[in-house]
């Protein structure tokens, strides 16, 4: 149980465009989403949460226009990266957290790379 | 504020030798979580272990083990007799509960390679 999917796995795209990254929730129901951001060779560096219904909550410096996310579902969010510039080059990991949870555990996706041409 | 640090970037050992990765954590709160994942090179975290605050038995699983030190702040990670497989990132991260709910603090990753 608790898994959690990702897609696209992997996407390339011209710079200027707008890429739409899934997160969902196969088995279990996530009130709460994260979004995180890694650089290679570096840490996951949280973006925002998301809360289903409601809107995001961002992190400080990360640009609420740029990175659009939605929690339409209790078992779908998605990230929008708008305008990708080659700067946005990442990985971009989700993670939900089930409703029943105590431990504060989230369960991660399998991660997204984008590359901006 | 939370924070986490792993202060070895890169640990290389050779097959079968016993390899500890540290972990310094700061947190305000009483109560809060602190897990370890395993991040090989196809990225998806993996993950190992979740301690609670109130628990400071050390823990055993194969040829992990588990130290959690609550007077020193630290909740070191430590593989046994290891193996090429072993070979990946590993963060350590925090989970508390001040000023932003359940939000997960990592760590900056150690690099384990294990050779043969």
């Amino acid at each position: 149980g608790a898994v959690v999917s990702q897609h696209p796995s992997r996407v390339i795209c011209k710079s200027g465009t707008s890429v739409k990254i899934e997160c969902r929730s196969l088995d279990f129901q996530a009130t709460t989403m994260f979004w995180y951001r890694q650089f290679p060779k570096k840490s996951l560096m949280l973006m925002a949460t998301s809360n289903e219904g409601s809107k995001a909550t961002y992190e400080q410096g990360v640009e609420k226009d740029k990175f659009l996310i939605n929690h339409a579902s209790l078992t779908l969010s998605t990230l929008t990266v708008t305008s990708a510039h080659p700067e946005d080059s990442s990985f971009y990991i989700c993670s939900a957290q089930a409703e029943d949870t105590s431990y504060n555990e989230q369960f991660f996706g399998p991660g997204t790379r984008l590359t901006v041409l | 504020a939370q924070k986490v640090t792993q202060a070895q970037t890169e640990i290389s050992v050779v097959e079968k030798e016993d390899v500890t990765l540290d972990c310094v954590y700061e947190t305000r709160d009483t109560t809060y979580y602190l897990f370890w994942y395993k991040q090989p090179p196809s990225g998806e975290l993996v993950f190992l272990i979740r301690r609670n605050s109130f628990d400071e038995q050390n823990e055993i699983s194969g040829r992990y083990s588990w130290n959690f030190q609550k007077s020193t702040s630290s909740f070191n990670f430590t593989i046994t007799a290891s193996q090429v497989v072993d070979s990946a990132v590993y963060f350590c991260a925090l989970s508390g509960f001040t000023g932003g709910g359940n939000k997960l603090t990592f760590g900056t990753g150690t690099q384990l390679k294990v050779e043969l």
